[in-house]
Formats: structure tokens, sequence, C-alpha cells
């Protein structure tokens, strides 16, 4: 089993839906959560952190749920700037580097 | 700011050659880590270091060693190379783990 699991997608959605990506992590000594945006050939960029109160960042909301090891990412009025892969990456305890989902790919369609 | 610097952006290798990849960031960030990253595989961490002096394995490092001499540098050494290596290589740092790591823009390797 992988160590962090998403959805590959691709999710193809219009401009301005609602849509949300799902995460699950197997090591329950993971302590750190992030999520990254891909686009095509270039590296992979910070998002945002995901804290277990939940964190809001304009129109992006992400959640984490400790008990049942699973992170989200909710992206509301997408646009097409938004179509880019959407990495779920943890650290946890042991190790002091990044696990990485294989990423879901949005396309926001006009 | 410079970030992180990776230098080549493209290599191309013959099967049995060494290359090393470069890896400088100007942040002072203690960890830097690197990783490939292959289709339909994600991100594979490689080899990390959480200091000056001090390197650990990654999930997948056979083929390649690191050393960190200093806090800027972090190169990885590709000792004979092979086909399986041909695969997209990144650098990222950070200055704790509980912040995000800041990506280099990647070195793309292709072994013939």
């Amino acid at each position: 089993r992988k160590e962090v699991e998403q959805d590959p997608g691709p999710f193809n959605v219009p401009e301005g839906a609602t849509v949300a990506f799902n995460c699950t992590y197997s090591n329950s000594a993971s302590q750190s959560f992030f999520w990254y945006r891909q686009d095509c050939r270039k590296e992979p960029k910070l998002l945002m952190s995901v804290y277990s109160s939940g964190n809001e960042d304009g129109r992006f909301t992400a959640q984490l749920n400790r008990a049942s090891q699973y992170i989200s990412l909710l992206i509301r009025d997408s646009k097409l700037s938004d179509s880019a892969t959407y990495l779920c990456v943890v650290i946890d305890t042991g190790r002091r580097a990044l696990t990485f989902g294989s990423g879901t790919r949005l396309q926001v369609q006009p | 700011n410079a970030g992180v610097t990776q230098t080549p952006k493209f290599q191309v290798l013959k099967t049995g050659q060494s290359m090393t990849l470069q890896c400088a960031q100007d942040m002072n960030h203690e960890y830097m880590s690197w990783y490939r990253q292959d289709p339909g595989m994600g991100l594979r961490l490689i080899h990390y270091s959480v200091g000056a002096g001090i390197t650990d394995q990654g999930e997948v490092p056979n083929g390649y060693n690191v050393s960190r001499s200093t806090t800027e540098d972090f190169p990885l050494r590709l000792l004979s190379a092979a086909p399986s290596q041909t695969s997209v290589y990144f650098c990222a740092s950070s200055p704790d783990r509980a912040y995000g790591y800041t990506f280099g823009s990647g070195t793309r390797l292709t072994v013939v």
C-alpha cells in the first residue's frame, strides 16, 4: 500500500465550479501536511499547509482528519489558471523529508 | 534571492557514465533533499540531509551518492548511469520540516 494515496483524476470541471480532492495517508506518525501544486513540466510549488483545525486561503480550504488519516482540499469558484496537478504531501516523525502522493490532475474548462 | 538553483537543466548520458547534479540554496536552510519524478510514480525521495555533514537514504537511494559539506550545497552523484535513471530530478530545501519545501526547477536526465 502506498504511504500517501490520491485519486489520479483527471477532474474536468467548468469555470466557477467547486471541486474537492481527497488524500489518505498510512503512517499514523505523520506530523506535517501540505498541498502542493505542479504545473506541466514545472517544479512543485507549495499551495498551503494543512492544520488540524482546518485552514483557508482565499478560494482554497484544507482539512485534516487525524483519526481517519485523511486530508482534503476544496477549491471554490474554479479558474482556468487552477488547472494543474495537486499533490498531497506528508512528513512523518522519523523522516525529515516529504512523502508525496501521485497527484490529482485538475482541468478547468471555459 | 535565487532560492534553489539546480544545474544542469538538461543532460544526456551514456550508460555507465558518471555525473554530478548540482543543487545550491541561498536561504540558509538546514533541510535539503533530492527527489526523482517518473510518469505515474509521483515524486520519490532519493536522499536527504538535515544539516551540513548529515545525510540519510530515502526511498530509492541505490545508484546515487550525496554529501553535504556546506549548508548551501547538496550535490547528487550518479555513480554509473543506467537507463532506469532516466527521470526528472528535483532538489528542495526547507528551514524546518514543519514548513514547506522550496523546489529547484529540476534537471531532466536521459540515459541512453
